[in-house]
């Protein structure tokens, strides 16, 4: 299986902020990489697909980049409805994996 | 747009078997990019990918739960369903269906993502 680490597990952020949540994979796994948000008690929300692409509807505040193991996910001005747990996913191999989430809170 | 709602029992007895199944309307269950999937969520845990299947039947099993997951589609109804035997206390979790639609470029497959998601049920194990 292919494990996907993010780090760190929870941030702590301001309105405003430039956040950056970081997803390590075990193996290379080319573009088949995205980006979910999840808030308390909904279901997941597609963000980022591809890397880098921007699901529709998505604010361009939000921003993936990255290749072979390590991505990322850029939040550039966090705003309050940001606050949620986000998750990177691979698609490269079966079964299909998720990172552990990142937390972002409220300082 | 297409939604995806799941139904099914909320609380199942240990060695029991959970069965649920998502109604998928505003769209059709036979797209050819369209694979459907289970995913499960313990209490105050990360996502876990089930398995998925594609209209012709075809399905991926995650190894962890394959020797006791079952997943079917039934395009006439346009729904496909989830069966997990043998389940314990472990098995409790909130279970969502959703679509992975795979993304290509001029024809080749380059990635794919789980785009729509259902609202999620919960399912408790216990006696």
């Amino acid at each position: 299986d292919i494990q996907m680490t993010q780090s760190p597990s929870s941030v702590s952020a301001s309105v405003g902020d430039r956040v950056t949540i970081t997803c390590r994979a075990s193996q290379s796994i080319g573009s088949w990489l995205a980006w979910y948000q999840q808030n308390p008690g909904k279901a997941p929300k597609l963000l980022i697909y591809a890397v880098s692409s921007l699901q529709g509807g998505v604010p361009s505040r939000f921003s993936g980049s990255g290749s072979g193991t390590d991505f990322t996910l850029t939040i550039s001005s966090l705003q309050p409805e940001d606050f949620a747990t986000y998750y990177c996913q691979q698609a490269n191999s079966f079964p299909l994996t998720f990172g552990g989430g990142t937390k972002v809170e409220i300082k | 747009q297409v939604r995806l709602q799941e139904s099914g029992p909320g609380l199942v007895k240990p060695s029991g078997t959970l069965s649920l199944t998502c109604a998928v309307s505003g769209g059709s269950i036979s797209s050819s990019i369209s694979w459907w999937s289970w995913i499960r969520q313990p209490p105050g845990k990360g996502l876990e990918w089930i398995g998925e299947i594609y209209h012709s039947g075809s399905t991926n099993y995650n190894p962890s739960l394959k020797s006791r997951v079952t997943i079917s589609v039934d395009k006439s109804k346009s729904q496909f369903s989830l069966k997990l035997s043998s389940v314990t206390a472990a098995d409790t979790a909130v279970y969502y269906c959703a679509r992975k639609t795979r993304i290509t470029v001029a024809g080749t497959p380059v990635s794919s993502a789980f785009d729509i998601w259902g609202q999620g049920t919960m399912v408790t194990v216990s006696s």
